[in-house]
């Protein structure tokens, strides 16, 4: 079947402005997680989903980033006011809960300027 | 709290020859071990996972991992590397099915 897919692969934002970052996760998939890569950097975890509700959003660094999962499915990471320090590759895994494997999609590069 | 040292940014080798990518990790708790490629512009591939059982692993594309608990390691091994493995390598960890712990990745460049 197919895999995690993200949309849209490259977004260019102003500073300031806000940006939705979308994930479909693979279906069936209870799980999802929303990690940010640096430039150079390992992935950071932002968040967690077990359907539609959020369980763990410790990583997310500010109250400028807040992800929803309104139907237990596709996932939007929002970023409000973005800054320079946001520009990251945006990835989102899934899997089937006690799965210890992540799946995931090729990311969204997001470029503040 | 787990946390993951990748002691390698970089390591170039020639085609054919044997290579590690180094790992260690640490954690209060038991882990589950993983390690990941990530091609240019592509999502992370599973290479390998370490859960339980067999501390040797092997997993896709000739590569293979000890798992040392002594030493909090958990390096990753091919015997005979090709160029098409050029990419980079991430070692991570999780303290139970939930979120992974990545190192900072170590880039694997292979010559012809």
């Amino acid at each position: 079947g197919a895999g995690v897919s993200q949309s849209p692969r490259y977004k260019v934002a102003k500073r300031g402005q806000d940006v939705a970052l979308r994930c479909d996760p693979i279906s069936g998939h209870v799980s999802l997680f929303w990690y940010q890569q640096a430039l150079g950097q390992g992935p950071e975890f932002l968040t967690y989903f077990q359907n539609e509700a959020q369980l763990d959003k410790s990583g997310l660094p500010s109250d400028r980033f807040f992800a929803e999962r309104p139907e237990g499915s596709v996932s939007t990471l929002k970023i409000q006011r973005t800054q320079q320090e946001d520009s990251a590759v945006y990835l989102c895994a899934s899997n089937i809960p006690n799965q210890e494997t992540q799946y995931f999609g090729p990311g969204t590069r997001l470029l503040v300027l | 709290a787990q946390s993951v040292t990748q002691l390698d940014s970089q390591v170039p080798v020639f085609e054919e020859a044997p290579v590690e990518l180094r790992c260690n990790y640490s954690s209060s708790v038991s882990v589950y071990l993983f390690w990941y490629v990530q091609y240019p512009n592509q999502g992370l591939q599973l290479l390998l996972k370490y859960l339980s059982g067999s501390t040797l692993v092997k997993g896709i594309n000739g590569f293979e991992a000890e798992f040392n608990k002594s030493q909090t390691s958990f390096h990753l091994r091919k015997p005979s590397v090709h160029i098409s493995d050029t990419a980079e390598y991430f070692c991570a960890v999780s303290a139970r099915p939930g979120k992974l712990i990545f190192g900072q990745g170590t880039e694997l460049s292979v010559k012809p």
